[in-house]
């Protein structure tokens, strides 16, 4: 059964770098057709879409975060990460990590449990 | 980017009631929609998926129609575990959006 797991720093200090990685178990980051995301959720609101990656190394960002945004992968550690810079307490929220159920153009069908990650001094 | 809505942003109902939830596109997006219930402190969970598949494991109680710009979520028979929100996803377009939600609360 594939699980995903997000780990990294709850806390980040304004204007440094969030990292966080997810680690994928029960099956490999390199399966065909499968791309892998990152999605986060302020407290108390809603979802937003931050960028995906498919195991070769092809990613998608949403415009809104492209230009702070890196998405890379491992597949000897059957893992992919998150680098957010310049972080502000705008981004404080809980990021998950997802499996798009199929190509880009898919939804996600299998999800991480969430990390909380906050950005204050 | 698409914006989408939700109606109603929060639905009161009893066990056993039939309720729908209301999801419209700022533009068509033919049926790629995707329906998740998420629950305090948990990761969403995919309901439904190409604006009427249902995901496997999910409760047949559970369906989804329409496309283009309206679609609909809709639970059958409410059950005491289905309390929670409920977000639609667009995945026609880049970027991806989400709805702002539809809380689903105990009357």
């Amino acid at each position: 059964q594939l699980q995903l797991q997000e780990s990294g720093p709850g806390l980040v200090k304004p204007s440094e770098t969030l990292s966080l990685t997810c680690t994928v178990s029960g099956g490999s980051i390199s399966s065909s057709s499968y791309y892998w995301g990152w999605i986060r959720q302020p407290p108390g609101k809603g979802l937003e879409w931050i960028g995906s990656i498919y195991y070769s190394g092809s990613t998608y960002y949403n415009p809104s975060l492209k230009s702070r945004v890196t998405i890379s992968v491992d597949t000897s550690k059957n893992q992919f990460s998150l680098k957010l810079s310049s972080v502000t307490a705008a981004d404080t929220a809980v990021y998950y990590c997802a499996r798009h159920e199929g190509d880009f153009w898919t939804a996600f069908d299998i999800w991480g449990q969430g990390t909380m990650v906050t950005v204050s001094s | 980017a698409i914006w989408m809505t939700q109606s109603p942003s929060l639905l009161s109902a009893s066990t056993g009631d039939r309720v729908t939830i209301s999801c419209r596109m700022s533009q068509g997006i033919s049926s790629y929609l995707a329906w998740y219930q998420q629950k305090p402190g948990k990761a969403p969970e995919l309901l439904i998926y190409a604006a009427s598949t249902l995901q496997s494991g999910v409760p047949s109680r559970f369906s989804g129609s329409g496309s283009g710009t309206d679609f609909t979520l809709t639970i059958s028979c409410l059950q005491s575990e289905d309390f929670a929100t409920y977000y639609c996803q667009q995945y026609y377009s880049f970027p991806f959006t989400f709805g702002p939600g539809t809380k689903v609360d105990i009357k």
